[in-house]
């Protein structure tokens, strides 16, 4: 079946620019997170959704960060007047369930703000 | 609060060898564990995790990893690596007390030469 998907895969955006990131699960997943990736580091929670509630935003790093899931399948990250530091890898993950044990995750959008 | 330290960067290791690639871990209340694997240009897969029971957790393509609590450790090993082992690997940790965030190490680099 189909996994996770992200588009774009790549995004090069100017400083100031504003940037929509966006994720398909699995179908039928309750659960889904954000995370960001900084080179050579580990994925970083950003935000987590259970169906279209935000439950969890204190990983945003600022409020230029918003995302949301309207209707409790694809979810949106946009980021405002981008800035340099927020070059990485935005990672997508979705579990089937409340308990979140086992997340899937996408193959991330690589952003890079020039 | 939970924090993941992954102890080597780098592992290179010859094709058949054993490897173990090390996971600290601390937290004021109890967790969940977690392997994840990143290959090249593909999204985190979960190698295996650790929920309760069993402190000895086998999962996929031969690895397993052993929960030791006193330790706060939670090591991955594989008794013989393949070139295909070579990527990224990712230990992570996540209060089993109905928290949402999943905290993860900065990642080991497994490099598995012929």
């Amino acid at each position: 079946g189909a996994g996770v998907s992200q588009s774009p895969r790549y995004k090069v955006a100017k400083r100031g620019q504003d940037v929509a990131l966006r994720c398909d699960p699995i179908s039928g997943h309750v659960s889904l997170f954000w995370y960001q990736q900084a080179l050579g580091q580990g994925p970083e929670f950003l935000t987590y959704f259970q169906n279209e509630a935000q439950l969890d935003k204190s990983g945003l790093p600022s409020d230029r960060f918003f995302a949301e899931r309207p209707e409790g399948s694809v979810s949106t990250l946009k980021i405002q007047r981008t800035q340099q530091e927020d070059s990485a890898v935005y990672l997508c993950a979705s579990s089937m369930d409340r308990g979140q044990e086992t997340q899937y995750f996408g193959p991330g959008t690589r952003l890079l703000v020039l | 609060a939970q924090s993941v330290t992954q102890l080597d960067s780098q592992v290179p290791v010859f094709e058949e060898a054993p490897v173990e690639l090390r996971c600290n871990y601390s937290s004021s209340v109890s967790v969940y564990l977690f392997w994840y694997v990143q290959y090249p240009n593909q999204g985190l897969q979960l190698l295996l995790k650790y929920l309760s029971g069993s402190t000895l957790v086998k999962g996929i393509n031969g690895f397993e990893a052993e929960f030791n609590k006193s330790q706060t450790s939670f090591h991955l090993r594989k008794p013989s690596v393949h070139i295909s082992d070579t990527a990224e690997y990712f230990c992570a940790v996540r209060s089993n007390t109905g928290g949402f965030k999943t905290i993860f190490g900065a990642g080991t680099r497994l490099f598995v030469k012929a």
